[in-house]
């Protein structure tokens, strides 16, 4: 079943541009929600993570925004730098789950200098 | 403090073999869970061990098993492998806690390929 459901699949923005990838789900359970990226030949990283008690999380040039309402949540990168370019994935999760997350489909951020 | 640590990285298997994959988590980290990531099924969870035992498991056949050792250290197990088998599987190490934050750490994964 399609618990969440990532998109643009694929994103390329301008050196400097804002990238903004968004995530919708369905399990009303989940209960955490990270954004993690994934450069080529390497595992999925931490980026930022959310709970359901705010709506908003910023750290650094990476801000979450969180609706519950609407059981969606999305990632800004402003300023997007090339180094950016990277796949990122919506992971959310509940607590009874232990380390089990729940991936999107990934989208592929690519920024051209 | 060293990462999450997969071997084998590469290899290469023929339908029908069996193949085990190991994964050494990060220093202290006591619960390891394990993932598929293919191009068209994308990241899939296959389960976790926390204390030599497995507390979750995703909707993967019997042929995908699992242990975890009392250092932690964990390996997989693919029996009767099939061309769809051909994934990298992610090794993730963490420290389980009660609330819902835990970050995962992966390691760099074990490239599988079935012929």
């Amino acid at each position: 079943q399609q618990q969440v459901k990532q998109s643009p699949q694929s994103l390329i923005v301008q050196k400097g541009g804002i990238s903004i990838i968004n995530c919708a789900y369905e399990n009303t359970a989940f209960d955490y929600f990270p954004w993690y990226q994934q450069f080529p030949g390497k595992g999925p990283a931490l980026l930022i993570a959310i709970r359901p008690d705010v709506s908003e999380k910023k750290e650094g040039r990476f801000t979450i925004s969180f609706n519950k309402s609407a059981k969606q949540f999305s990632l800004h990168i402003m300023d997007s730098q090339p180094g950016d370019s990277a796949t990122y994935f919506c992971a959310p999760k509940n607590e009874g789950s232990g380390s089990r997350l729940t991936f999107g489909e990934g989208t592929q951020l690519t920024v051209n200098p | 403090k060293a990462g999450v640590t997969q071997t084998p990285r590469y290899l290469i298997k023929t339908r029908g073999q069996q193949v085990t994959l190991s994964c050494s988590p990060i220093s202290g980290h006591r619960s390891v869970s394990w993932y598929q990531q293919t191009p068209g099924q994308g990241l899939q969870f296959l389960f976790e061990y926390f204390s030599e035992t497995q507390r979750n498991k995703g909707n993967f056949p019997g042929r995908f098993s699992g242990r975890q050792f009392s250092n932690s250290r964990s390996e997989m197990n693919v029996s009767t492998l099939e061309l769809g088998d051909s994934a990298l599987y992610l090794c993730a190490s963490s420290i389980p806690t009660g609330v819902p934050t835990g970050e995962l750490f992966f390691g760099e994964g074990s490239r599988l390929t079935v012929l």
